[in-house]
């Protein structure tokens, strides 16, 4: 199974909501991460966990709150977002240990924000 | 700061022609490079990597890629395309050797013709 899910497919909220984002990993990866990729962009790192533990936060707003609760799931909690943080957030896996560079990455949750 | 540069946002080629997408990279050692493939609507696949050693690079789909330190490039070749391979390609850099934090060119985004 070299498959990475991701829910909901599609998230619409308002600017009071608060919502979750989930990814779920069963390849036995210890290192999970988080992208958000505007339309016509490339892809923008996040957060990475490693082995549960944050390891990178890129500068994040506080409104973007990640969880890892065990090795095979990564939660994005979300609260007072703002219609620019409308856009595709990727989840993507990998085992540091083994091959690091082989990110494993999800089809995405399609995020609007109203 | 590291970066890397795809000159072509959007290339047009006739089934079963010859390809070639562009990636300039800007690092004072050597780097970690990438090529990944996104279709419409789905997450990042890894097309192939380079870390040393031998500078011509196979990866997975019948692509390859050239390391040219010489010109700071890392471009993505196949001999001939297929309509499934139209796509929006990334090249990327890993800018902390081994610890995952990948940037990102801009994309080109690849049409087939038939």
């Amino acid at each position: 199974d070299t498959e990475v899910t991701q829910t909901p497919k599609h998230l619409v909220m308002g600017m009071t909501n608060k919502k979750s984002l989930k990814c779920e990993q069963h390849m036995g990866h210890r290192a999970m991460y988080w992208y958000k990729q505007k339309a016509k962009k490339p892809p923008e790192l996040m957060f990475v966990y490693s082995y549960e533990k944050l390891s990178i936060n890129e500068s994040v707003p506080s409104r973007f709150s990640p969880e890892c609760p065990n090795s095979s799931l990564l939660n994005l909690h979300l609260h007072a977002l703002q219609p620019e943080d409308s856009a595709l957030y990727l989840c993507a896996s990998s085992q540091p240990d083994r091959d690091p560079y082989e990110q494993y990455f999800g089809p995405g949750t399609r995020l609007t924000v109203t | 700061a590291q970066s890397v540069t795809q000159p072509d946002i959007h290339i047009t080629v006739s089934e079963g022609a010859s390809l070639e997408l562009r990636c300039n990279y800007s690092y004072g050692a050597t780097p970690y490079l990438f090529w990944y493939v996104q279709s419409p609507g789905q997450g990042l696949q890894l097309l192939l990597k380079y870390f040393s050693g031998d500078t011509l690079v196979q990866g997975i789909k019948g692509f390859e890629a050239e390391f040219k330190r010489s010109q700071s490039s890392f471009n993505l070749r196949k001999p001939s395309v297929h309509w499934s391979d139209a796509a929006e390609y990334f090249c990327a850099v890993d800018t902390l050797q081994g610890a995952q934090k990948l940037v990102f060119g801009q994309g080109t985004r690849l049409t087939i013709n038939p």
